[in-house]
C-alpha cells in the first residue's frame, strides 16, 4: 500500500463546476498537508498549505484536512479553463521526507 | 528576480553517459532537494542537502551523485549506473527542511536516453 494514494484522473469538468480533488494516506503522524499545483512541463507551485485537521480557504479554492479519517480534500468553486493543470497533494512530518500522491489531471472545459 | 533556475530543460543522453544537471537558487534557502517525477507516480526524493557540504540520500539515491559547494547551487548527476534514467527532474528549495509551507520548485529538466 502507497503512503499516499491519489487517483491519477483524468477528470474533465465544464467551466464553472466544483471540482473536488481528494487523496488518502495511510501514516497518522503527518502534519502538514499540501496541494501543488503543476501545468504541463512546468514545476510545481503551492497551492494551500494547512497544518493538522481542519478546514482552510483561499478564493477559490479550499483545502480540507481530515485526520481520523486520513483523506485530504481541494475544493475548487467556479472553476476556469485556466485551472487545467496536474493537481498533486503532499504531506510531511516536519523536517522529514515529503510524500506526494501521484496527481490528478483536471481539464476545465470552457 | 528570486527563483530556482534549472538548465538544461531539455537533455538527450547515449547510454553510458554520465549527465549533469544545473540547478541554482537566489533565494538564500538553506535546504535544497532533487526530485523525480515518473508519469502516474508522485515525486519521489533523490538527494536532498540542508547545509553547504552536506547532504543525504532519498528513496532513490542509487544511480546518482550531488555535490553541494555553495549554498546556491546542487547539481545532480545522473551516472550510468542509473538503469531507467529517462524522467522529468524537479530541483526544489526551502529556507529550512522539509516545512512544506517554504518549498519552491524549479521548471524542471527532461531527461531522455537514446
Amino acid at each position: 500500500q502507497k503512503e499516499v494514494e491519489q487517483d491519477p484522473g483524468p477528470l474533465s469538468v465544464p467551466e464553472g463546476a466544483i471540482v473536488s480533488l481528494n487523496c488518502t494516506y495511510s501514516n497518522s503522524a503527518f502534519q502538514y498537508f499540501m496541494w501543488y499545483r503543476q501545468y504541463s512541463r512546468k514545476g510545481p507551485e503551492l497551492l494551500m498549505y494547512t497544518y493538522s485537521s481542519g478546514n482552510k480557504e483561499d478564493g477559490r479554492f479550499t483545502a480540507q484536512v481530515d485526520k481520523s479519517s486520513k483523506y485530504i480534500s481541494l475544493f475548487i468553486r467556479d472553476s476556469q479553463p485556466s485551472d487545467s493543470a496536474t493537481y498533486l497533494c503532499a504531506m510531511c512530518i516536519k523536517n522529514n521526507d515529503m510524500r506526494f500522491g501521484a496527481g490528478t489531471r483536471l481539464t476545465v472545459k470552457p | 528576480d528570486g527563483g530556482i533556475t534549472q538548465s538544461p530543460k531539455y537533455l538527450f543522453r547515449k547510454e553510458g553517459q554520465n549527465v549533469t544537471l544545473s540547478c541554482e537558487q537566489n533565494l538564500n534557502h538553506d535546504a535544497m532537494y532533487w526530485y523525480r517525477q515518473d508519469p502516474g507516480q508522485g515525486l519521489r526524493l533523490i538527494y536532498y542537502s540542508q547545509i553547504v557540504n552536506d547532504f543525504q540520500k532519498g528513496d532513490i539515491a542509487e544511480g546518482y551523485s550531488v555535490s553541494r559547494e555553495k549554498k546556491e547551487s546542487f547539481p545532480l548527476t545522473v551516472t550510468s549506473a542509473q538503469k531507467n534514467p529517462t524522467a522529468f527532474y524537479l530541483c526544489a528549495s526551502s529556507i529550512e527542511g522539509f516545512s512544506g509551507n517554504t518549498i519552491y520548485f524549479g521548471e524542471g529538466s527532461w531527461l531522455t536516453v537514446v
